[in-house]
């Protein structure tokens, strides 16, 4: 089975300032990556997904996220963070073949901006 | 525009009843998703639906069951069996079966009274 983890529970950065958020995936091959954010009391909403080939993938609201197959990795990054980006960010993992479908959660980072 | 409609937004419920979470969309998705989040918790996944009349069990199915009689709705029925039902519950869509990413809800919280 797959498994996610995010290790920082709680981040703060400073409005303008640089991002990276962390996770780490256990599959036994490559999965598909995906990143989504939730504000307080609503949905999630995808930003950005990794099926194959490219290894950095950009998504919404100037997100990307890199690939790392030798780390397990898959790292959420904003060049410089807005007021808006207020908010909890998970990294779910999805198994390929006869299990895709179900994604794995990580338990989630919230972020906090400093103005 | 398309998208995931789930009601109510809260919901209370007294020890003993079974509660109906709704979950319609309009975005002609096969798969449809529950998932339950509990604070400071990532998601965990309730039951999953790929096709019409068909739902498999996930990781915390026990006191929950759900109905799959149309493509575009999805409800999540909370038994009494379900001893700590309070939560935020996700409705959750994705194009196929091979996941894209899901499109969600916006959530229903519920709270046991």
């Amino acid at each position: 089975a797959q498994s996610v983890t995010q290790p920082d529970i709680h981040i703060t950065v400073s409005e303008g300032a640089s991002l990276e958020l962390r996770c780490n995936y256990s599959y036994g091959a490559t999965p598909y990556l995906f990143w989504y954010v939730q504000s307080p009391g609503q949905g999630l909403q995808l930003l950005l997904k990794y099926f194959s080939g490219d290894t950095l993938v950009q998504g919404i609201k100037g997100f990307e996220a890199e690939f790392k197959r030798s780390q397990s990795s898959f790292n959420l990054r904003k060049p410089s963070v807005h007021w808006s980006d207020a908010a909890e960010y998970f990294c779910a993992v999805d198994p390929t073949g006869t299990n895709a479908g179900k994604s794995t959660f990580g338990d989630g980072t919230t972020l906090t901006v400093k103005p | 525009d398309g998208g995931i409609t789930q009601s109510p937004k809260y919901l209370f419920r007294k020890e003993g009843q079974n509660v109906t979470l709704s979950c319609e969309q309009n975005l002609n998705h096969d798969a449809m998703y529950w998932y339950r989040q509990d604070p400071g918790q990532g998601l965990r996944l309730i039951y999953y639906s790929q096709i019409v009349n068909d739902f498999q069990k996930g990781d915390i199915a026990e006191g929950y069951s759900v109905s799959r009689e149309k493509k575009e709705s999805f409800p999540l029925t909370v038994t009494s069996a379900q001893k700590n039902p309070t939560a935020f519950y996700l409705c959750a869509s994705s194009v196929t079966r091979a996941n894209y990413g899901y499109t969600f809800g916006s959530g229903t919280r519920l709270t046991v009274v």
